[in-house]
């Protein structure tokens, strides 16, 4: 039973555009998330999170959005650069420190 | 402050053999979990362990095991290997000292595992 889904594999945005990459989740106890990037050959790379009593947390280039009521969380980045070509899980904590993940979308930023 | 380290970096091994893969998490945290990451696939949780304690577990078979070491350095195992245990094998620590913040794990950059 997959409890965070990633509906998308894959991503292709041009340069400079807004990238937004987008994550359902079933379990309502859910009480926090995060979004990590991951580089070929490398572990993931932890980027931003967002407490459930939050519906937006900003970091520079990169704002994570939480809607309860749909049980969907998205990640936008903008401006998209080439070096945010990776692949993005979006991931969840339950129980005080569970941790499930997403299958991941690959985003490509084209030049 | 150093990040976490995974040793080997890569590995070859043949059917039924068994392998050790070393996880030495960031100084002062104290929760390890480790995942497998396929081809095509997320990042299946194996299991984690806090304080020299398995706490949580994965829906792997027995073949899979781990231990953590008074220092947090922790060791997982896997004896009779299969061809589809061929995978990314990726441990991750936090501090887990309270707050759902602390429980943002920090990845090591994995150990690739070929089992032929």
């Amino acid at each position: 039973d997959q409890q965070v889904k990633q509906n998308s594999p894959s991503l292709s945005v041009q340069e400079g555009r807004i990238s937004i990459l987008n994550c359902d989740y079933t379990n309502s106890m859910f009480d926090y998330f995060l979004w990590y990037k991951k580089y070929p050959a490398e572990g993931p790379t932890f980027l931003i999170s967002i407490s459930s009593i939050k519906d937006k947390n900003e970091d520079g280039r990169f704002t994570v959005f939480l809607n309860k009521s749909a049980k969907h969380l998205s990640l936008h980045i903008v401006p998209s650069q080439p070096g945010d070509s990776a692949v993005y899980f979006c991931a969840a904590i339950y129980d005080g420190n569970k941790l499930v993940f997403g299958a991941g979308t690959i985003l490509r930023v084209k030049s | 402050k150093a990040g976490v380290t995974q040793t080997p970096r890569y590995l070859i091994k043949t059917r039924g053999q068994q392998v050790t893969l070393s996880c030495s998490p960031i100084s002062g945290h104290r929760s390890v979990s480790w995942y497998q990451q396929t081809p095509g696939q997320g990042l299946q949780f194996l299991f984690e362990y806090f304080s020299e304690t398995q706490r949580n577990k994965g829906n792997f078979p027995g073949r899979f095991s781990g231990r953590q070491f008074s220092n947090s350095r922790s060791e997982m195992n896997v004896s009779t290997l299969e061809l589809g245990d061929s995978a990314l094998y990726l441990c991750a620590s936090s501090s887990d000292r309270g707050g759902p913040s602390s429980y943002e794990q920090y990845f090591g950059p994995g150990t690739r595992l070929t089992v032929t």
